[in-house]
């Protein structure tokens, strides 16, 4: 699986767009990019994936590059509850099931 | 919204000792897994589950671990002979089909073998 780059820390003021960007720039064509976030030592929570196209759904939308290199994860509109470490994973389609997480980035909302 | 859900949410074990950590997956879904997190470490993968046999797991999985969905509903996590360095946090989760369509994680057993 490709490896991925985020900052480790982020900071966005609450009720605005929170971007988290993530570099996999070795991504294969089957390769999946997939957020989950974790809030303070719960269990993590899936938020999206993608391959090539923009995603969106209620929690976000992910933005990934033409050329596939790198991906942003944008909160439109952040809240104090969002802040957690999130984490940018890829993995290809079939074969193994799990998921590698790495150090992920804190995001931290401000009042 | 439905949710996995994981017993204890703390449990304390005598090194050497065995212990069950247990999880309820939601209703509907076919694939489950453990994943640990020791403190202040990444979120690691542990084993993954479908129909009725382990078709996965991590070299953190020896033979001291072992996972069993003895009733169609309950998904458990055996460990022999605990260890110091077992102690972590074990999250059970589960997946309607599978990584594509999202885990969906319980909250988590903290075990702390002493």
């Amino acid at each position: 699986d490709a490896k991925t780059t985020q900052p480790p820390s982020m900071d966005c003021a609450e009720g605005r767009a929170a971007n988290l960007p993530c570099n996999h720039s070795t991504i294969s064509g089957n390769e999946y990019v997939y957020w989950y976030r974790q809030i303070h030592s719960q269990g993590p929570q899936y938020i999206i994936h993608g391959l090539k196209n923009n995603e969106t759904n209620e929690m976000a939308s992910l933005i990934i590059t033409e050329d596939r290199k790198s991906s942003t994860l944008i909160l439109p509109h952040a809240t104090l509850r969002d802040t957690a470490v999130y984490y940018c994973i890829v993995s290809s389609q079939g074969g193994s099931e799990k998921l590698v997480f790495g150090k992920g980035t804190k995001l931290t909302v401000n009042p | 919204e439905p949710e996995v859900t994981q017993t204890p949410s703390h449990q304390v074990t005598q090194m050497g000792q065995e212990v069950i950590l247990r999880c309820v997956p939601i209703s509907n879904h076919l694939y489950f897994y453990w994943y640990r997190q020791i403190l202040g470490q990444k979120v690691e993968f542990l084993v993954s589950f479908y129909n009725n046999e382990i078709s996965e797991k991590s070299e953190i999985f020896d033979d001291q671990f072992s996972v069993e969905r003895p009733d169609g509903s309950n998904f458990t996590l055996k460990i022999r002979s605990t260890k110091l360095e077992d102690s972590a946090m074990y999250f059970c989760a589960s997946s309607v089909r599978g990584r594509d369509y999202g885990y969906t994680f319980g909250s988590g057993t903290r075990l702390t073998i002493v």
